[in-house]
Formats: C-alpha cells, sequence, structure tokens
C-alpha cells in the first residue's frame, strides 16, 4: 500500500496562475480532506469528501474547489493563486464514522504535503 | 464557536521524565477525540484514539486521559527520549456529525539528553 499520495512537493507560482494539487489513496477510504498549515495556525480545514461525488467546505475554502470523482483521488485546485496562500497543503484520508464498526479504525492518513509559494 | 486550544509554548523537559500535554475544547461533543505526532517538513502521524465513553487510553509509554465535563484531554509520555521531540496535535471530529477532523494547533515537545 501507497497510503496517500501528494503531488508536487514543491510548487511555485505566480500570483494569478491556476494550478492542481493532486491527492491519491489506496486504502478504499471514503472520507478525504485537505489542510493548510502556517506557521502558529495549526491545519485549517479546507475543502473534505464523505465520498465519491460529495464534496463540502471546511474552514477556509475560499479561493480552492475540489472534486471527487472516484473514491481513490481528490484533487485541490487554487483558481487564481494569491500570496496569502503561501502554505504547506497536506491532503488525509479515513474511514467515515459510522460506516463501519465501532472498533473500526477512525484515525486520518496524510500525505507528505505540498509546500506551496505565491510570489 | 467552536474551539480547540493547546499550548502554543513549547514544552522543554529533560530525558526520562514524564511529558504532559493539554488539549482543551469548547462548544464541542465529540465522539472521540486523536493525537498526532508531526515531525519537520512531515505529514501528522495518528498516535492513539480515545472515545467519548472512555476515560482513560494507554499505548507503550503514552497515555492519553479525556474529561467530557471538563472538555479536556491530556497527553502523557513516560520515561521521555530525545526522539519524542515533535509537534504534537489534538483533533476532534466535528459537532456538527459532517465527519469532519478539526485540529489544535499543536504544543512543541522538546525532549532534552
Amino acid at each position: 500500500n501507497a497510503g496517500v499520495t501528494q503531488t508536487p512537493k514543491f510548487q511555485v507560482l505566480k500570483t494569478g496562475q491556476s494550478m492542481t494539487l493532486q491527492c491519491a489513496q489506496d486504502m478504499n477510504h471514503e472520507y478525504m480532506s485537505w489542510y493548510r498549515q502556517d506557521p502558529g495556525m495549526g491545519l485549517r480545514l479546507i475543502h473534505y469528501s464523505v465520498g465519491a461525488g460529495i464534496t463540502d467546505q471546511g474552514e477556509v475554502p475560499n479561493g480552492y474547489n475540489v472534486s471527487r470523482s472516484t473514491t481513490e483521488d481528490f484533487p485541490l485546485r487554487l483558481l487564481s493563486a494569491a500570496p496569502s496562500q503561501t502554505s504547506v497543503y497536506f491532503c488525509a484520508s479515513s474511514y467515515r464514522r459510522g460506516a463501519h464498526s465501532a472498533t473500526a479504525r477512525l484515525e486520518a492518513f496524510f500525505g507528505q504535503g505540498t509546500r506551496l509559494t505565491v510570489v | 464557536s467552536q474551539k480547540i486550544e493547546q499550548n502554543s509554548e513549547a514544552l522543554n523537559i529533560q530525558e526520562g521524565k514524564t511529558a504532559t500535554l493539554t488539549c482543551n475544547y469548547t462548544n464541542y461533543s465529540p465522539a472521540y477525540l486523536q493525537w498526532y505526532r508531526q515531525d519537520p517538513g512531515r505529514g501528522p502521524v495518528f498516535l492513539l484514539l480515545i472515545r467519548e465513553n472512555e476515560k482513560e487510553k494507554r499505548k507503550e509509554r503514552l497515555k492519553v486521559t479525556f474529561d467530557t465535563t471538563l472538555k479536556q484531554s491530556l497527553f502523557h509520555i513516560t520515561a521521555s527520549q530525545p526522539a519524542d521531540s515533535a509537534t504534537y496535535l489534538c483533533a476532534l471530529d466535528g459537532m456538527d456529525s459532517s465527519y469532519k477532523l478539526i485540529f489544535g494547533s499543536g504544543t512543541r515537545l522538546l525532549v532534552r539528553p
């Protein structure tokens, strides 16, 4: 199992450019999410999905789009990059609470992160 | 509004001592609480999960307590080692049963040899 794979690991964008951060998991997890991590701010939830075809907004969704066409993939799109989007981005996946027995493993598995700089 | 608080100041302790980290929350009724470890430049890694009906959970040198009355979890590392130096994050599921996992800002632990 590869777990959660994020690409790219590093990216520099110019203000106004668009790009897609890729995230794939091979654990058949229903739940996938994107976080950004800034110094002193911890992990903040951008968007999440409880299954293919279903997405919803987290705490800081503005400037980002997501889609979930398959169980495995959950790409994050920056529509028009801004310097305020300079951050480290993490994708995570887990089983969906309530979908399995009470002893099911519910922990989140994280990718290695994408360090994005917008200049 | 929902809030999770972890001590933002680094915890600096001597090797062999017990490290105790605190996670406080308000306006939540989480079904479970999780603790993660994060090393610089890496994604968080799951350590322990404790459910609302559990008071305490142990795994090797780690112990987590969960007091739903105080709205607090304590994370203990006994016989700490320099290799335990990292940032530790607590996380709770969203109050609205949307399965969102919300994280505290983390506490950095430094274990001196």
